[in-house]
């Protein structure tokens, strides 16, 4: 079974640019969550999508930032237009239940995007 | 709020000589806790998860962390590191439906 995938692997753009990062979760998956680790800091919680629908945006650090999943599959992350702080490594994470309340499904990683705004 | 503190961003260990990275956490409900692995180049793997069946679990690769709730702690723990253990370590608490991270640990093993 593959695992997630994402899309670019690394990234490097000039400030004021557009970039899209791309994560296709395991099948199956409803759930999929986008995280980030900006250099040195811990990886925080951005959104959470339950099939094509946010769940929870309250981690999108502001409105640069959009992310959709289109018929529930693979989902899109997009930054526009990138500042310099908007570097850092961007995971993807998908998982077949919630996992809480309630349940206790994992969230499996992907190998993450390394942007780098310059 | 929930929040994970790693004691030590980095750690160095001889092979053979025992494991231990430190996790303590806050949570204002009955934590959730796990403990990620990511090896240079690869994505976020699970070596163990708490969900309150067992105050020691046991995961992946020989490693295991114990739950104490006195002490708010998940330490990791594995008796006899290996050259293919140097990764970096991340503790985590489930918070609704989402992670909190800690900084993470990068473990350092010598030869």
């Amino acid at each position: 079974e593959a695992g997630v995938t994402q899309f670019p692997s690394h990234s490097v753009i000039e400030k004021g640019q557009t970039v899209t990062l791309r994560c296709d979760p395991i099948s199956g998956h409803d759930n999929l969550y986008w995280y980030r680790r900006v250099m040195g800091k811990e990886i925080k919680f951005l959104l959470h999508f339950v099939k094509e629908s946010k769940q929870d945006e309250s981690g999108m650090p502001n409105n640069r930032f959009l992310a959709e999943r289109t018929g529930g599959t693979y989902s899109t992350l997009k930054v526009q237009p990138a500042e310099l702080e908007d570097s850092g490594v961007y995971f993807c994470a998908s998982s077949q239940e919630p996992p809480w309340p309630g349940g206790t499904d994992t969230q499996y990683f992907g190998p993450g995007t390394r942007l780098t705004v310059l | 709020a929930q929040s994970v503190t790693q004691l030590g961003s980095h750690v160095s260990v001889s092979e053979g000589a025992l494991v231990l990275l430190r996790c303590n956490y806050s949570s204002s409900v009955p934590p959730y806790l796990f403990w990620y692995v990511q090896y240079p180049n690869q994505g976020l793997q699970l070596l163990l998860k708490y969900t309150s069946a067992a105050t020691l679990v046991k995961g992946i690769n020989g490693f295991e962390a114990e739950f104490k709730k006195s002490e708010t702690s998940f330490h990791l723990t594995k008796p006899s590191a290996h050259m293919s253990d140097a990764a970096e370590y991340f503790c985590a608490v489930g918070y609704g439906n989402k992670l909190v991270f800690g900084a993470g640990t990068i473990l350092r093993v010598k030869s």
